[in-house]
């Protein structure tokens, strides 16, 4: 079956320091979403990637598909204390109409 | 735009136990997602349905559970002869079929089930 893994699963960063987290699919997707799980909530939409090699900007957070479309990154510049929770990525394979989540990087940020 | 709703927010049981919870998706989706969450690991899809039909069951799904979506709108996910191996959050989302299945899904608070 389809598996998403995500690295790192944890990372502690000082205000201001960026951070990025790592994607990757067994197989090749249709498409890509991104979620926020803030401490003790449920899983938040920020976007979603569709294009091989897609790049979309929300303010500090950049999203990127890879052109195989099999991986994705997000990158969050100048880490905010707003910034902490887990970050999910969930996968879409082509022909399903099931979301794969990975585990999630759980993103730490001390003022 | 009400949210998705779930209830209850917590349940405990004792193993053997049948539970059953409720989700209210949002009015004009027409998809709705059962997922499980247990700590420090990411949503495990359970089953969808597409208005009232059950489309996709998860092949780790056990026989002891059950989904229904009656008329289309709210559903409920029952847990026979519940086990400790059941705690976990359930958490419910629902989306609207959109172009190809680009739908982002939109999460409840989830219920809380305790095992003991």
């Amino acid at each position: 079956g389809q598996q998403v893994m995500q690295i790192p699963q944890y990372q502690h960063v000082q205000e201001g320091e960026d951070f990025t987290t790592y994607c990757n699919s067994s197989t090749t997707l249709s498409n890509i979403q991104w979620y926020k799980q803030r401490p003790g909530g449920h899983p938040v939409f920020l976007i979603q990637l569709v294009k091989s090699g897609e790049v979309k900007k929300q303010k500090r957070l950049t999203f990127q598909f890879g052109e195989a479309k099999k991986n994705s990154s997000l990158h969050i510049t100048a880490t905010q204390t707003t910034d902490v929770g887990t970050y999910f990525c969930a996968g879409r394979g082509s022909g399903y109409s099931t979301l794969t989540f990975g585990k999630g990087t759980m993103l730490l940020v001390s003022p | 735009d009400t949210g998705v709703s779930q209830d209850p927010r917590h349940k405990i049981t004792k193993r053997g136990q049948n539970v059953t919870f409720r989700c209210d998706p949002i009015s004009e989706h027409n998809r709705l997602y059962w997922y499980r969450q247990t700590l420090g690991q990411g949503p495990e899809f359970l089953t969808y349905f597409q208005n009232e039909a059950q489309l996709e069951k998860s092949r780790l799904l056990s026989n002891r559970f059950s989904a229904e979506r009656p008329k289309g709108s709210f559903s409920t996910l029952e847990i026979q002869r519940t086990e400790q191996g059941d705690s976990a959050m359930y958490l419910c989302a629902s989306s609207l079929l959109g172009e190809g299945n680009n739908s982002p899904l939109h999460f409840g608070n989830g219920t809380r089930l305790t095992v003991t």
